[in-house]
C-alpha cells in the first residue's frame, strides 16, 4: 500500500526558534497534504493544508511547502511557544479503497522549552 | 473544538466483552470515519460511511463492526474484546466523499481491556 514517512519522531526546540518536520509519500496521484496537531488526550486536529496547485501557503506562525516532483512536503512553525508542544502528524491523500482517504504519517513530537 | 462528538470519553471493560462507541458528525457532514490509535502503530482507518452506507473498509478486525443511522450518527461495534484492543478510537467527519474532503476529529474514546 501507499505510504507517508515523517521526520522527525522527536523535535525539542527553544522558545522563539523554529520547528521543521518534513514528510515523504510515495502515491504520485496524492494531492492533498493536512497537518494536524494532536494535544495530550485530544483529538487530531487541522492546523493547515495545501493541495496540489500550491507550492506554499502560510497561516501567521505557520507554514506548509509541498514539492509534488519529489514528493515531500513540510510544516514550518516559526517564533515557537511552550503551547505549540504537541504531536503534529502529516497526512497524503490516496486513492480511498482499503487506506481511506488519508494516509497518516506516525508523528512528530514537538517540544518547546521556554 | 471541532463540532464531532464521541461518547464515552473512557471505557474500561474486560477480555471477551462488548462494547459500542458512539461518534455525532459535524452539522452538515455526511461521511464518518473510524480510526484506531495505539502507539505503535499510528493512526489505522477502520472503516468510513457516507450518507448511511460503507464506502470504504481498511483493515478492521472481523470482530468490529460499524453502521451509520439517519440521523447521520455512526456507532463501531467492538466484541470478543481482546487486550491488543486497547487503543484510543476515533472518528471524523467530512462534508462529502471527496479525497481532498478535510475531515475533522472529535476527541476520542479511550478503550482499556484487562
Amino acid at each position: 500500500g501507499e505510504n507517508v514517512e515523517q521526520h522527525p519522531s522527536t523535535l525539542s526546540v527553544q522558545e522563539g526558534d523554529s520547528a521543521v518536520i518534513k514528510c515523504t509519500y510515495s502515491d504520485s496521484a496524492s494531492n492533498y497534504f493536512p497537518w494536524y496537531k494532536q494535544e495530550l488526550g485530544k483529538g487530531p486536529q487541522l492546523i493547515i493544508d495545501i493541495r496540489s496547485n500550491v507550492g506554499e501557503k502560510k497561516d501567521q506562525r505557520i507554514a506548509v511547502t509541498l514539492n509534488k516532483t519529489a514528493k515531500h512536503f513540510s510544516l514550518h512553525i516559526t517564533e515557537t511557544q511552550p503551547e505549540d508542544s504537541a504531536v503534529y502528524f502529516c497526512a497524503a491523500s490516496v486513492n480511498g479503497g482499503s487506506q481511506g482517504n488519508l494516509i497518516f504519517g506516525k508523528g512528530t513530537k514537538l517540544s518547546v522549552k521556554p | 473544538d471541532s463540532g464531532v462528538t464521541q461518547t464515552p470519553k473512557h471505557l474500561i471493560t474486560a477480555t471477551g466483552q462488548r462494547v459500542t462507541l458512539r461518534c455525532s458528525p459535524r452539522s452538515g457532514d455526511l461521511s464518518v470515519y473510524w480510526y484506531q490509535q495505539s502507539l505503535d502503530q499510528g493512526l489505522q482507518f477502520l472503516i468510513q460511511y457516507y450518507n448511511g452506507e460503507e464506502r470504504a473498509k481498511g483493515n478492521i478486525l472481523e470482530r468490529f463492526s460499524a453502521q451509520q443511522f439517519p440521523d447521520l450518527h455512526s456507532e463501531l461495534n467492538l466484541s470478543s474484546l481482546e487486550l491488543g484492543d486497547s487503543a484510543l478510537y476515533f472518528c471524523a467527519s467530512s462534508p462529502g466523499v471527496g479525497l481532498t474532503d478535510t475531515q475533522y476529529f472529535g476527541p476520542g474514546t479511550r478503550l482499556t481491556v484487562l
